[in-house]
């Protein structure tokens, strides 16, 4: 069956350092990959999404990720966090052949000012 | 452009009272998602649609949940009798197909007490 494991649940950062969360998934098949990002309070929003080509994807307020196939990861990184960065982080993974996305069980990122 | 519009944003009542939550997708969207979340399980998928057509119940959780699409534009999720333990946020989301990413709504805060 499909899965996707973020390695940390919780995490705890000053501002400034660097960030990079796990994302590991189980399909053999073509994936698209997501990251989310639930602020307190607040409903899901799309952070990056990966479809193909460039496996280095940028998105939104400085994130970036990595698709690597041969690990089937896509962590996502930040190279200074910001205090504001402090929410809950989801990676998902949807397969093209047709599945479900399935969601991670998310990281809380904390950065401490 | 009006996201996922959920209703109620909070909820309380008394266990054993129906409880019935609304959502309204972006216009245009062929996927609709209901999710529940807890800090003790997570994000879970309770429920999806395709055309107005329940594909994936598998994430529910008892009889006593049930949900419908009567049209494009119009979702419930409907909970009879509550119970304390559904206490959580319920999340609708929408997508353009099911790989796309998933544009969420605000969430609607339920405590049964």
């Amino acid at each position: 069956a499909q899965s996707v494991s973020q390695h940390n649940h919780h995490v705890i950062l000053s501002e400034a350092a660097s960030l990079e969360l796990g994302c590991n998934y189980s399909y053999g098949g073509t994936v698209n990959l997501f990251w989310y990002v639930q602020y307190p309070g607040q409903h899901l929003q799309l952070l990056l999404k990966y479809f193909s080509g460039d496996p280095l994807v940028k998105g939104i307020k400085g994130f970036e990720a990595e698709f690597i196939k041969s690990k089937f990861s896509f962590n996502l990184r930040k190279p200074s966090v910001q205090w504001s960065d402090t929410a809950e982080y989801f990676c998902a993974v949807g397969g093209t052949g047709g599945f479900k996305t399935i969601f991670g069980a998310g990281t809380r990122l904390f950065v401490k000012a | 452009d009006a996201g996922v519009i959920q209703s109620p944003r909070h909820e309380v009542t008394e266990m054993g009272q129906e409880v019935t939550l609304r959502c309204k997708p972006i216009s245009g969207h062929d996927y609709l998602f209901w999710y529940r979340q807890t800090m003790m399980r997570g994000l879970e998928l309770l429920i999806y649609f395709n055309n107005n057509v329940p594909i994936d119940d598998s994430g529910m959780p008892e009889d006593r949940f049930s949900a419908k699409m009567p049209n494009a534009s119009f979702s419930t999720l409907k909970i009879q009798p509550s119970e304390p333990r559904d206490s959580a946020v319920y999340f609708c989301a929408s997508s353009l197909k099911r790989d796309q990413p998933q544009h969420f709504g605000d969430g609607t805060r339920l405590s049964i007490l």
